[in-house]
């Protein structure tokens, strides 16, 4: 059985429409990421929550922002999604933020296209 | 230059061959390296993960992890043709995991 759950697994929208990407899991774990990943590149992390404390990367543009609203649920809302925003969205989640326990756990993975 | 860097690819291999993927890495406080499998449209699925110095092995596969080096691989014995995939090299210092751009690996039947 998933247990990280992303919904849609594919998202179309058009330029500059907001749009909102879903991950659930049934883990109980503390931390969840949310990732952009583009054609045959690495995953890009955007930011992150431990339990309720959101930690935003130096370079995730303002035009994205994230919601965890219960342990089990966090979002991804793009406010203005740009051509150059196209890509797979992965939510993953870990118990612990220490290194030798951030074993992360993906979701399939939400493809994004901006019309 | 890049955290955390894989050997250029593709990278392949006959069936039955020993597929060796390379991983170096910058951040000498980087404590446990991981080694993820992505097959194509899909996300990436664990495959294995090492913290200690030498060699830790699960099934077909082996991770290798040399600190003084900074140094990590991954072998895949007797590889098979599902084992064709990208595979992504990571580790972790902190709070946060760095991806390698990724090695994609084929395996010719």
């Amino acid at each position: 059985d998933a247990m990280v759950i992303q919904n849609p697994r594919y998202q179309v929208t058009q330029f500059g429409k907001p749009v909102t990407l879903s991950c659930s899991q049934t883990l109980n774990h503390n931390v969840m990421y949310w990732y952009q990943q583009k054609s045959s590149q690495a995953p890009k992390l955007l930011f992150h929550y431990y339990d309720k404390d959101f930690n935003n990367e130096a370079d995730t543009p303002d035009n994205f922002q994230s919601r965890r609203p219960n342990t089990s649920f966090c979002f991804l809302d793009i406010r203005s999604p740009g051509l150059g925003d196209a890509a797979m969205y992965l939510c993953a989640t870990s118990r612990d933020l220490l290194a030798a326990e951030n074993i992360q756990y993906f979701g399939a993975g939400t493809r994004l296209s901006v019309l | 230059q890049k955290e955390v860097e894989q050997n250029s690819g593709p990278l392949s291999v006959p069936e039955g061959a020993i597929a060796s993927l390379n991983c170096t890495y910058s951040d000498r406080g980087s404590q446990s390296f991981f080694w993820y499998r992505q097959y194509s449209g899909k996300s990436p699925e664990l495959i294995m993960f090492i913290y200690s110095n030498g060699d830790k092995e699960d099934g077909r596969f082996t991770a290798q992890l040399n600190k003084a080096s900074q140094y990590v691989s991954l072998l895949i014995r007797d590889s098979q043709p599902s084992d064709s995939a990208t595979y992504l090299c990571a580790g972790a210092g902190g709070s946060r995991l760095t991806f390698g751009e990724g090695t994609q690996l084929t395996v010719n039947p």
